[in-house]
């Protein structure tokens, strides 16, 4: 039982290049997350998608897409990478059907955009 | 005004002594709340969940108050193994998302 996995764990692009960070759970879980942590400012929602099939934006989602392809796999992409978009990009998944909220986090990838 | 407010420290306590961290959330319908701790460029992970009537987990603490829209971890006996981010965490609780609010962490540095 892996957890939540996450490739690449690091990632150097030039600016206007693109990118898909991958991201799996085998813990059948419904609902996934992508946030992004910069110094000082604490994890930020990027994306969700409460099931398969679903996806709805979060707190900072302007120049990223994702998709929900099955139940285990959640993708995030960079279309066209800014320098702002610098940052450590965590995936998670959650685990609801047992009432509880926790949420169980990837490795984590690092994004340098120059 | 940030949703979730914590002192980013660092605190530095030596071995054994008992420290304490508190956070403040701006949202009055946040329903969950929790402290993660997250390991230097690791994930984070569940700590503790946070119960209105407080609740201990061995030598960690925590305590919420609603009124005043405040949660507490107190850390007792500390050890050098405790020296980590400790982020505070609330979810608001709209049934779309489930998705948390993250404080920005206070970092803990536990010295022999």
């Amino acid at each position: 039982n892996a957890g939540v996995t996450q490739t690449p764990k690091f990632q150097v692009l030039k600016t206007g290049q693109s990118m898909t960070l991958q991201c799996a759970q085998d813990m059948n879980h419904n609902s996934m997350y992508w946030y992004r942590q910069d110094p000082g400012m604490g994890l930020r929602l990027i994306y969700y998608s409460a099931s398969e099939g679903t996806t709805d934006k979060g707190e900072v989602p302007n120049g990223y897409n994702v998709s929900r392809l099955n139940k285990r796999e959640f993708s995030l992409r960079l279309e066209s990478a800014a320098p702002s978009q610098t940052s450590v990009y965590f995936c998670a998944s959650r685990d609801r059907d047992t009432g509880y909220e926790t949420q169980y986090f990837g490795p984590g990838t690092r994004l340098l955009v120059l | 005004r940030k949703e979730v407010e914590q002192d980013p420290g660092p605190f530095n306590v030596p071995e054994g002594a008992t420290v304490a961290f508190n956070c403040t959330y701006s949202n009055s319908a946040s329903q969950s709340f929790f402290w993660y701790r997250q390991d230097c460029r690791k994930e984070p992970k569940l700590l503790m969940s946070v119960y209105s009537s407080g609740n201990e987990d061995g030598r960690f603490t925590a305590q919420l108050n609603r009124a005043s829209q405040y949660i507490s971890l107190l850390i007792r006996d500390s050890k050098l193994s405790d020296s980590a981010t400790y982020l505070c965490v609330v979810n608001i609780g709209d049934t779309g998302r489930r998705a948390l609010t993250f404080g920005s962490g206070t970092r803990l540095q536990v010295q022999p």
